[in-house]
């Protein structure tokens, strides 16, 4: 079976500071890879998605960045964090079937930027 | 522009009783939704899905009816329990890489 695991769950970084969010999914091969991030009573926003190693597409401007480097590994990254990065960020994996695509989603990493 | 709308944020529902949520979306060219529940500080875990080529699908306590003419979709919990209580959230998936995701309703369910 498929599973998909993230870290770390808990964060708490200083404002400026670097940022790095691991993911990675087991049981599967060639993965689509999303970033999702929920701000506090929010819905879910995509970050960036990945179809295949090297392949990022990003859905809204930030300060925030992925890479791909391996076919199931997806890190979300930052070389200055600001205070509206704070939030909980979801990785996740989807699958295709015969009706359509289901995502699946990690744990989930609190950030609090401070 | 949101493509998915769950109008309602919050509901409260007695234990035993219908839980009712709702979606609707703006593309009738989409076929294939997903409802997830969601625990704080967890990711959202999958419940149930529907294709177009259906009006109704069933898992255990969970029915999802999907109404094509209106563009809405709603999640039937009956009978509700306490451990229902998390947010909802109801999403459309094609068969690309594209998910679109509503922003949640919140089901506290009372003992």
């Amino acid at each position: 079976s498929q599973t998909i695991h993230q870290w770390p769950a808990t964060l708490v970084q200083p404002v400026g500071s670097p940022l790095s969010l691991e993911c990675t999914v087991e049981g599967t091969s060639n993965p689509n890879l999303y970033w999702y991030r929920q701000a506090a009573g929010r819905g879910l926003q995509l970050l960036f998605y990945s179809v295949g190693i090297g392949q990022i597409s990003s859905e809204v401007p930030q300060n925030l960045s992925a890479s791909r480097p391996q076919d199931r590994q997806f890190i979300l990254s930052s070389k200055k964090l600001l205070l509206s990065d704070s939030g909980f960020y979801l990785c996740a994996w989807s699958q295709e079937t015969v009706s359509g695509n289901t995502i699946y989603f990690g744990e989930g990493s609190w950030l609090t930027v401070v | 522009d949101q493509q998915v709308k769950q109008n309602s944020p919050s509901l409260s529902v007695q234990e035993g009783r219908i839980s009712i949520l709702n979606c609707d979306y703006t593309n009738s060219m989409f076929d294939y939704f997903l409802w997830y529940k969601k625990y704080p500080a967890e990711g959202p875990t999958f419940l149930i899905s529907i294709s177009s080529i259906k009006d109704k699908n069933e898992d255990g306590r969970f029915t999802v009816f999907l109404n094509k003419s209106a563009k809405h979709l709603s999640l039937h919990i009956v009978p509700s329990q306490p451990g229902d209580s998390a947010v909802y959230f109801c999403a459309y998936g094609n068969t690309g890489n594209q998910f679109y995701f509503g922003t949640g309703t919140s089901l506290t369910v009372i003992p």
